[in-house]
Parts: structure tokens; C-alpha cells; sequence
């Protein structure tokens, strides 16, 4: 069983819509927990941090549940530029920051 | 400011080449992570710096990989004798040493 999994998809929504990706992990002790987004052909770019309290930034929503070890992340009135693949990332448990990684989540926002 | 530069952007080596990947991190940055990203997959862990101390190789996939940082500073990835299923993008990252991570734009390399 992989550290981080995620659900592929791929996620095809309309504009406007609201979409919901969750990602699980099997490190109970992790304690860093993270979503990039990745654009086609393009670098992981940091989108949010997750912490423990749930947090939000614009439109997007990032929740931890530690007890069912899984975190989420909602994107609100979707935005064509919002097609991308979303990777989930938890630290390692044997080396302190270096992250492990889900497969991503593709998403596609149609007009 | 300047982020994470690495280079070459592309490589493509003949089977049994060697190769030097080098990255630049974000000034001032203590920790610095190498990675790879095969097609259609997150990318895997290789190996961390702290400095230049080399904390974590575990992900290496063979005694063929070997990285060093000698300075703290810039890094390179070295693959001898490389193989076809070394194809990938081997990405970078720094961090001022807290959790998140900054990635360069990777190093696309083809193994022919």
C-alpha cells in the first residue's frame, strides 16, 4: 500500500461548480501535511498547508482529520484556470521535511 | 526573488552515460530535497540536505545515484551508467528549513 493515496480522477466539472478531492495516508505519525497543484509539463507550486484546525484561502478549503488520517481539499466556484492536478503531500516519517507524495488528482474545469 | 533554479532543463543521454544534474536553491535556504517524477505518478523522494549535510538517501534508487552538496548551497545529482528506466523529471526543492517546500522547474531527462 503506497504512504499517500489519492484518487486519479480525472474530475470534469463545469464552472462555478464546487469540487471536493481527499487524499488518505498511512503514517500516523506525520505531522506536515500539504496540497500543490501541478500545471502540465510544470513544477509542483506549494497551494496550501493543511493544519489542524482546517484552513481557508479564497475559494479553496483544506481540512485534516487525523483520526480517519485523511485530508481534503474543497474548491469553491471553480475557475477554468483551476484545470491542473492537484497533488496531496505528507512528510516522511524517517526524514523530517522531505515529503511524500499521492499521484495526484487531475481536474478539468469546462466553460 | 529568485527561486529554485535547475539545469540542464532537458538531458538526453545514451544508455550507459553518465550525467550531473545541478540545482540552485532559493538563497539562504537550509534544506535542500531531490526528487523523481516518472509519467503520470507524484513525484518519489531521492534524497535531503541539511547544509551540507547529506541527512536522508534512502530513496536513491541504486548505488548508481549519488548526490552531493558540498557547499550548503548549490547541489547535483549525478546518475552513472544510466539506464532507460532512469527517464524522468528529477525536480528539486528548498526550504528555509521549517515544512514547505519549493520546487524547481526539474530536469527532463530521456535515456535513449
Amino acid at each position: 500500500r503506497k504512504e499517500v493515496e489519492q484518487d486519479p480522477g480525472p474530475f470534469n466539472v463545469p464552472e462555478g461548480a464546487t469540487v471536493a478531492f481527499n487524499c488518505t495516508y498511512s503514517n500516523s505519525a506525520s505531522q506536515s501535511f500539504f496540497w500543490y497543484r501541478q500545471d502540465c509539463r510544470k513544477e509542483p507550486k506549494l497551494l496550501m498547508s493543511v493544519y489542524s484546525s482546517g484552513n481557508e484561502d479564497g475559494r479553496f478549503t483544506a481540512q485534516l482529520n487525523r483520526a480517519s488520517q485523511y485530508i481534503s481539499l474543497l474548491i469553491r466556484d471553480s475557475k477554468l484556470s483551476d484545470s491542473a492536478t492537484y497533488l496531496c503531500a505528507v512528510n516522511r516519517k524517517s526524514s523530517g521535511y522531505a515529503l511524500n507524495f499521492g499521484k495526484g488528482t487531475s481536474l478539468l474545469v469546462t466553460p | 526573488g529568485a527561486g529554485v533554479s535547475q539545469s540542464p532543463r532537458y538531458k538526453v543521454a545514451k544508455r550507459g552515460q553518465d550525467v550531473a544534474l545541478r540545482c540552485d536553491p532559493i538563497s539562504g535556504h537550509v534544506s535542500l530535497f531531490w526528487y523523481q517524477q516518472a509519467l503520470g505518478q507524484g513525484p518519489e523522494f531521492l534524497t535531503y540536505f541539511q547544509n551540507e549535510a547529506q541527512l536522508d538517501k534512502s530513496g536513491l534508487p541504486s548505488d548508481r545515484f549519488f548526490a552531493e552538496r558540498p557547499e550548503g548551497s548549490v547541489s547535483t545529482l549525478k546518475i552513472q551508467r544510466t539506464q532507460q528506466e532512469d527517464s524522468a523529471v528529477y525536480l528539486c526543492a528548498s526550504s528555509p528549513g521549517l515544512d514547505e517546500q519549493y520546487f524547481g522547474p526539474g530536469t527532463r531527462l530521456t535515456v535513449t
